[in-house]
Parts: structure tokens; C-alpha cells; sequence
């Protein structure tokens, strides 16, 4: 059975702090993707990657950073963490191979940020 | 960017009911795929559509590509309360890259 799972379920962060969410995958996908759920705004893409120490900003990059040191993890890095940034955020992998490969997502954190 | 425009945002039926969700878009996808997403949890892959005219049967639920697969519809027969959900539908842009551009989602809600 794939699995992409995340590293925490819920977190209580403080404005100001240093946020690390991680995302492991067991599906040697090449593409991973960190997104944010927000009530009437959809999935926003925040970062992805498309390969080891590779990452492209997608729609929503500012206040944020990632890390890819191995193939099977997508670190997502709040550096100081703001309330606007209290979310769900959703990690996801998908391979390379075929347009129809099916994008696989994780369980999500639910972020608050007081 | 593409859009993917979803409509309705909100449904809310009774059980054994039939609805309709639609997903439009003025730009061409390569695919389309629908995902539902239960709360708490990360959206699950339903179905993917890949061929303009394309439609799939998954038990009660029909999915349609348009013709010029620009848009897509998931059609839900004699709804359960399992049924309740975010659906989302999510395209794949004709250009290079792996990014999908998902739809802002449709809540139903299906009432016993």
C-alpha cells in the first residue's frame, strides 16, 4: 500500500517560531509538492520538487522554504512563523513517468500559529 | 495560469438523490483527474480521465471528459451519507511539468 505520511497530525506553534514540516514518501516518486488548504481558497501550491536538492516556488512560495536532501522527503520551513500562515498543509508526491500518474496525498497537518 | 473552475461550491441532498458536479476550464488538460477528500484527511484519487469524451464508471459514480477536454462532470447516482465529501477536480496542463491545477472543490453533504 503507498503511503506518504507527515510528521505531525496537529501543531500549536507561537508567532515568531521556527516551523519544520516533514513529508516522507515510499513510492520513489520523483515529484513532491507541499500545498495550503484554506477555507473558499482551494489547495494553493506552495512549493514542489522535482528531484533531489531541486525545488521550484509555486503560487504561494513567500514566508516559506524547503528542503529535498533525499529522494523520500520533502521538508516544508515556516523560518518565523505569523497567525496568517495557521492552515491545513497538504503534502503530495506523484511520479515522472506518465501524465496520468496519480498524485498521492498525505494526511495533512493541521498548523496553528498563535 | 490555468483555472479550473468548480460549481457548485456547496450541495446538499438527500440520501438516495442523484447530483451533479462540474469542473470548467477555457484551457486544454492532457488529463483530468477527481479526488474526494473526507475531513482531517488528505484528498483521495477517485478516478483519472485522460481522452476527450471519456467516461468512467466507478459503482454510483460516472465521470465525463468534455469533448475538447476542457471540462469535466462527476455524476453520483442514489447518494449514500458515505458519499459526503470535498470533491476536487484537478488538471494537467498540456505543457511541460508535473504540476496539477486543482478546482476550489464542492462540499456535499448527503443527508441520511
Amino acid at each position: 500500500d503507498v503511503k506518504v505520511t507527515q510528521s505531525s497530525r496537529y501543531l500549536v506553534k507561537r508567532t515568531g517560531e521556527k516551523v519544520f514540516l516533514e513529508c516522507v514518501q515510499d513510492m520513489d516518486h520523483e515529484n513532491m509538492f507541499w500545498y495550503r488548504q484554506d477555507p473558499g481558497l482551494g489547495l494553493r501550491l506552495i512549493y514542489f520538487s522535482y528531484d533531489v536538492k531541486m525545488k521550484e516556488k509555486g503560487d504561494i512560495p513567500e514566508g516559506y522554504s524547503v528542503s529535498r536532501e533525499k529522494k523520500e522527503r520533502f521538508s516544508l520551513i515556516l523560518e518565523s512563523a505569523s497567525t496568517n500562515q495557521t492552515s491545513m498543509y497538504l503534502c503530495a508526491s506523484r511520479g515522472l513517468l506518465y501524465r496520468t500518474d496519480t498524485q498521492y496525498f498525505g494526511p495533512g497537518t493541521r498548523l496553528t500559529v498563535l | 495560469t490555468q483555472l479550473l473552475e468548480q460549481s457548485p461550491q456547496f450541495l446538499s441532498i438527500q440520501e438516495g438523490e442523484n447530483l451533479t458536479v462540474y469542473c470548467n476550464s477555457s484551457s486544454v488538460f492532457s488529463s483530468l483527474q477527481w479526488y474526494r477528500q473526507e475531513p482531517g484527511e488528505g484528498p483521495v484519487l477517485l478516478v483519472t480521465v485522460v481522452t476527450g469524451g471519456e467516461v468512467k464508471k466507478l459503482k454510483r459514480l460516472t465521470f465525463q471528459f468534455g469533448d475538447a477536454r476542457k471540462d469535466s462532470s462527476l455524476h453520483i447516482t442514489a447518494a449514500q451519507p458515505g458519499d459526503t465529501g470535498l470533491y476536487l477536480c484537478a488538471g494537467d496542463p498540456q505543457a511541460a511539468g508535473n504540476k496539477l491545477t486543482f478546482g476550489g472543490g464542492t462540499r456535499v453533504l448527503v443527508k441520511p
